[in-house]
């Protein structure tokens, strides 16, 4: 059974960067790992924020970024909003199925 | 403007099956993977299965032996049937259109629940 993991919960500042990273338990995510990243905030379905590493939807604002790190997939958000403020999910492809991570809590204090 | 529109029984009891349906409005229907995902409550998201126009599928190993997807291309709509329910399936269940190594749209998500 693979195994996505993200880190559970981080904070920080407003105005501040913060990475959060996604890891597979099968080794190192790649590009062929199609990673996306959606954020979900309280009683709301989940907001796709970027596809396939890095590709930004229309809707997904400049603060936000994704990219390979250290052989996990990331997501950077510069100049952190309070409205920032949700749970963040990455999601890789392996071969026919996608698995999801366990998603990070992000608070921004 | 795509819009996913979800509609199915809201509570089930324990061994029922538990039937979902989307409707897609908006965009084409063709040349992408419709999504079934779900959310137990105060957990994480899990990837259900996807289905194509033309009926193939993919789907969650961990439940692959209970889950059904079909599709009706007349009606631009798709469907998830999951059998034997417990306790553990109750969620908010997803609709979304995938394809090209991409999510982008999302239904609201009824919740489903399940409980004698």
């Amino acid at each position: 059974q693979t195994v996505v993991t993200q880190e559970p919960s981080m904070t920080v500042s407003p105005g501040g960067t913060v990475t959060l990273t996604c890891a597979s338990s099968t080794g190192a995510v790649t590009s062929g790992s199609y990673p996306n990243w959606f954020q979900q905030k309280p009683g709301q379905a989940p907001r796709p924020l970027i596809n396939r590493t890095s590709n930004k939807y229309s809707w997904t604002p400049a603060r936000f970024s994704g990219s390979l790190l250290g052989g996990k997939a990331a997501l950077t958000l510069s100049g952190v909003q309070p409205e920032d403020e949700a749970d963040y999910y990455c999601l890789l492809y392996y071969g026919g199925g996608w698995v999801f991570g366990g998603g990070t809590k992000l608070t921004v204090l | 403007q795509v819009q996913l529109q979800q509609w199915g029984a809201g509570l089930l009891n324990p061994s029922e099956t538990l039937s979902l349906t989307c409707g897609v409005y908006g965009g084409s229907f063709n040349n992408y993977y419709w999504t079934w995902i779900r959310q137990s409550p105060g957990k994480g998201l899990e990837w259900i299965g996807e289905i194509n126009p033309s009926g193939g599928t993919n789907y969650n190993p961990s439940l692959k032996s209970r889950v059904t997807l079909s599709v009706d291309t007349s009606k631009n709509q798709f469907s998830l049937k999951l059998t034997s329910v417990t306790a553990a399936d109750t969620a908010v269940y997803y609709c979304a259109r995938g394809g090209e190594w991409k999510f982008d749209y999302w239904g609201l998500g009824p919740l489903v629940t399940v409980s004698s």
